[in-house]
């Protein structure tokens, strides 16, 4: 079935470099996409969306990217810090649906 | 603001018993959603709610699930008969209409022993 998925399930990166977590979906009709991060013990926080009709969105120290042909979508984190620790989900929505359909998630370790 | 909140955090039951789950959405969230987090597992959609029509059921995994929401605010999920299996995290997310961005809350953790 149509699904969504992360490539690496832990990431580890060195305190103030720039760190990318990656995900792949499969579904043709998903027109939204959303990245949030989960600390442990805590629901997910709403960090950056992307609509299908574009392929770029910046915010503070995130970007997001789609690319549609290849059924990728990308977070970039700028500078990282200790407090980016977390787990960080992507997430998808098919046009017409209501429930966002989500990966499992990958684990992001900032090493001092 | 106030964001989405949830009752209780944690809750543990014996097998067969009936639990029910409280959310409160962020004030003016026309929509609101239950998703169910598995240990280790992505989050799993379970039902939805617009306003006073009628919700989207299709994600309750039996029919043991059921939810309501009254006065178009808060939320109540309910599992009877609970199951080993029902274990997880019940997360609560609310926005502010249909396909907005949704907000969630800190869940219940739900343990059936």
């Amino acid at each position: 079935g149509e699904s969504v998925g992360l490539h690496l399930p832990t990431l580890s990166v060195q305190e103030g470099d720039n760190s990318i977590i990656n995900c792949a979906y499969s579904n043709s009709a998903s027109d939204y996409f959303i990245w949030y991060k989960q600390e442990s013990g805590k629901g997910p926080q709403f960090i950056i969306d992307i609509r299908s009709n574009m392929d770029k969105r910046q915010g503070q120290r995130v970007t997001v990217l789609l690319n549609k042909t290849v059924k990728h979508l990308s977070l970039q984190i700028a500078a990282t810090q200790p407090g980016d620790s977390a787990v960080y989900f992507c997430a998808e929505r098919a046009g017409g649906a209501d429930g966002l359909t989500f990966g499992k998630g990958t684990h992001l370790i900032i090493q001092p | 603001g106030a964001g989405v909140s949830q009752s209780p955090s944690n809750k543990v039951t014996e097998k067969g018993k009936d639990v029910e789950l409280r959310c409160d959405p962020i004030s003016g969230h026309t929509a609101l959603y239950w998703y169910r987090q598995s240990l280790g597992q992505g989050l799993e959609f379970l039902i939805y709610f617009q306003g006073n029509s009628a919700p989207d059921k299709s994600g309750l995994p039996s029919d043991r699930f059921s939810a309501e929401r009254t006065g178009g605010s808060v939320s109540t999920l309910t599992i009877q008969r609970t199951q080993q299996e029902d274990s997880a995290v019940y997360l609560c997310a609310s926005s502010l209409g249909r396909q907005e961005t949704q907000y969630f809350g800190p869940g219940t953790r739900l343990l059936v022993l």
